[in-house]
């Protein structure tokens, strides 16, 4: 399996647009996470799905964040309209406990809003 | 509430010098515990895990050891290298319904030649 995919690797775009980050879990797997990592406020758990279905979206920080999951094997994190302070990494991992437990991380998207 | 807390780094060393990493953890029931390592520029990657109380988990030279009693999992390695250089994440997962990872701050390390 080639992992979780992640794209694009590096985005940068200006303050006020739309910008959609992109996940490929690991076929199989039935959960999906999102997280932010920033230096001032490390890892963040941002939504995670069960079997395509949101199940805790508490840690989005506002309503210009959104994440969907049309399948098991696809999933989006929009930001809309984009700000200075959303420039971060975004990872997405995905999991089966009935494979032993433990995520697999994503390479990231290193997102920067000017 | 559940929650893991970390030794603060950065934590620097000479190659072949012992490595600890302290981590301790707050949780209800038995959780299964995780060390993550994340290389410059790279997600995180599972380093070794253990499911329950006395379990060792050890991969790379690394081991962590599952004390319930202490509510620790203590990541150590005998002789560290330049190339362990990285961010270290101690990790608890409830093996219930809800299935999340809770996360240390990490700990950054430092190996110097």
């Amino acid at each position: 399996d080639a992992g979780v995919i992640q794209s694009p690797r590096h985005e940068v775009t200006e303050m006020g647009q739309e910008v959609t980050l992109r996940c490929k879990p690991i076929s199989g797997h039935d959960y999906l996470f999102w997280y932010r990592q920033t230096m001032m406020r490390g890892l963040e758990l941002l939504i995670y799905f069960n079997n395509n279905v949101p199940i805790d979206d508490s840690g989005m920080p506002e309503d210009r964040f959104s994440a969907k999951m049309p399948n098991a094997s696809f999933s989006t994190l929009k930001i809309q309209p984009s700000e200075p302070r959303d420039s971060a990494v975004y990872f997405c991992a995905s999991s089966s406990p009935q494979q032993g437990g433990g995520y697999t991380f994503g390479s990231g998207t290193r997102l920067t809003v000017v | 509430g559940d929650s893991v807390t970390q030794m603060e780094g950065p934590v620097t060393l000479s190659e072949e010098a012992f490595l600890t990493i302290n981590c301790t953890y707050t949780a209800t029931g038995y959780p299964s515990l995780f060390w993550y390592v994340q290389y410059p520029g790279e997600g995180l990657q599972l380093l070794l895990k253990a499911t329950k109380a006395d379990d060792k988990g050890s991969n790379k030279g690394f081991e962590a050891t599952y004390r319930k009693e202490t509510t620790s999992f203590h990541l150590e390695k005998g002789s560290v290298q330049v190339s362990d250089s990285a961010v270290y994440f101690c990790a608890f997962a409830r093996m219930d319904s809800s299935y999340k990872l809770i996360f240390g701050s990490g700990t950054r390390l430092l190996v110097r030649p």
